[in-house]
């Protein structure tokens, strides 16, 4: 597609069951990005991928939250037995290249907005 | 996480009039800095970019001017409209091999007609 894609848009679910996430980056961004975003506030990071590689996970919050990515396209996180303070939107972002290229653009989807009950 | 409180600062301007909204980032190692803009239910849209190695950026309507002694990153916009009225974050790229953007907890626009 022309953007980036996720879904479900909505989700709501009962406190202890599992939630995936899914993002379609733009085809051909290498860089694909997840942050989390609490009602109100600025942006937190997750996880970067480079390719089907993350060597960046350190803004996942616990070992309940998980990412992949395969064929250099779809990401999906997974969110094990959730809980309240899960509740938040959670963005997907790529880019074309890394930061280290010539500009560090990233295009986001429209998010994910998770209520945990 | 990075981004704190839940009450964003608010700058509240009449239409027409210039904005300036500010940011201080963290990192003195930080290399690139960018400027999006948040309208409510949607992502972020990038709006301008500087790299470390200047102190001025000019878009069509925006500016972005970088201070790195103080750590200081401001965002102008001339003549500012209704559709201004957003959210906007600063983020910087801390380096290294990470690649990953520190996003600034955002402020408010609020355009007056």
């Amino acid at each position: 597609g022309a953007g980036v894609s996720q879904s479900p848009s909505n989700k709501v679910t009962e406190k202890g069951k599992d939630v995936e996430l899914r993002c379609d980056p733009i085809s051909g961004h290498t860089a694909l990005y997840w942050y989390r975003q609490r009602l109100g506030q600025g942006l937190e990071f997750l996880i970067y991928f480079q390719g089907n590689s993350a060597p960046d996970k350190s803004g996942l919050p616990s070992d309940r939250f998980s990412a992949e990515r395969t064929g250099e396209s779809v990401s999906t996180l997974t969110i094990q037995r959730t809980q309240q303070e899960d509740s938040a939107v959670y963005l997907c972002a790529s880019s074309l290249l890394g930061l280290a290229s010539y500009t560090g653009e990233l295009f986001f989807g429209e998010g994910s907005r998770l209520t945990v009950l | 996480g990075e981004s704190v409180g839940l009450h964003l600062p608010t700058l509240s301007v009449q239409e027409g009039d210039n904005s300036i909204i500010n940011c201080a980032y963290s990192n003195s190692a930080s290399d690139y800095f960018i400027w999006y803009k948040q309208e409510s239910g949607k992502g972020p849209q990038f709006i301008i970019d500087i790299r470390s190695n200047m102190d001025k950026r000019q878009g069509q309507r925006v500016t972005v001017l970088l201070n790195k002694t103080v750590k200081h990153l401001s965002l102008q916009i001339a003549a500012t409209q209704p559709g201004d009225s957003a959210v906007y974050f600063c983020a910087e790229n801390m380096g290294g091999a990470t690649n990953k953007l520190i996003f600034g907890t955002g402020t408010l626009l609020a355009v007056q007609p």
